[in-house]
């Protein structure tokens, strides 16, 4: 199984502004995928990012809003732009094996006030 | 449409067996995966099955149907550890693979 970090690990953060959320792995893989768990739910597809293309956003979701970065094949960020109490979520990133297993990494656990 | 469903909550007491059921929606599926989440954790990826029939992995086994649109989760011997969020996946196929999830069911296991 891939070992994947997140950083940070939390964050509290003013309506408005924006962070961006860093997902590394310890091997190369080809797709990355970001989720949003908002508070008591289930988890949410942002968006699939590929090394070298473009990511592909999920309906309701937005590249102004959530702007993703693939630089290389072990690495992506996920940036949550304008932030209001609404984005208040845990993001998480995942990867897929070679046997078709994702694996998530721990977790950001965003405040916003 | 892609949707999973399952329900909401399920209590049991220790030692006992439980079935977490979940039905899907077909267009583009391609395999059902399971994962656990305890409060404040991350998902923890605990089975998949791409082709119908019982996957066992200790104290876990899933099934698959793909004729009737469904799969379970059956965990044995339940332990208070076990108490957390059960969540079916499905993965659907569509240029890229991407994994869907249902709502969640809680499982609470006491003594």
């Amino acid at each position: 199984s891939a070992v994947i970090s997140q950083k940070p690990s939390r964050d509290i953060c003013q309506r408005g502004t924006s962070l961006t959320i860093q997902c590394q792995v310890d091997s190369q893989v080809t797709m990355m995928f970001w989720y949003r768990q908002q508070p008591g739910q289930s988890l949410t597809l942002i968006a699939t990012a590929n090394q070298g293309s473009e990511a592909t956003y999920e309906s309701g979701f937005v590249i102004d809003k959530f702007p993703i970065s693939r630089p290389n094949l072990t690495f992506s960020t996920l940036t949550v732009s304008n932030m209001s109490p609404e984005d208040s979520s845990i993001y998480l990133c995942s990867v897929v094996s070679s046997t078709d297993t994702q694996y998530f990494g721990p977790g950001t656990r965003l405040t916003v006030l | 449409g892609q949707s999973l469903e399952q329900p909401s909550e399920v209590t049991a007491v220790e030692g006992a067996i439980v079935q977490i059921n979940c039905t899907y929606q077909t267009s583009g599926f391609y395999g059902l995966s399971w994962y656990q989440q305890h409060d404040g954790g991350a998902p923890t990826f605990l089975s998949y099955n791409a082709l119908d029939g019982l996957e066992e992995t200790g104290r876990f086994s899933s099934f698959l149907s793909r004729s009737d649109s469904y799969g379970y989760l059956l965990l044995q011997e339940l332990q208070m550890k076990d108490s957390a969020s059960y969540f079916c996946a499905a993965l659907f196929s569509g240029g890229y693979n991407k994994l869907i999830f249902g709502a969640g069911t809680r499982l609470a296991v006491h003594p």
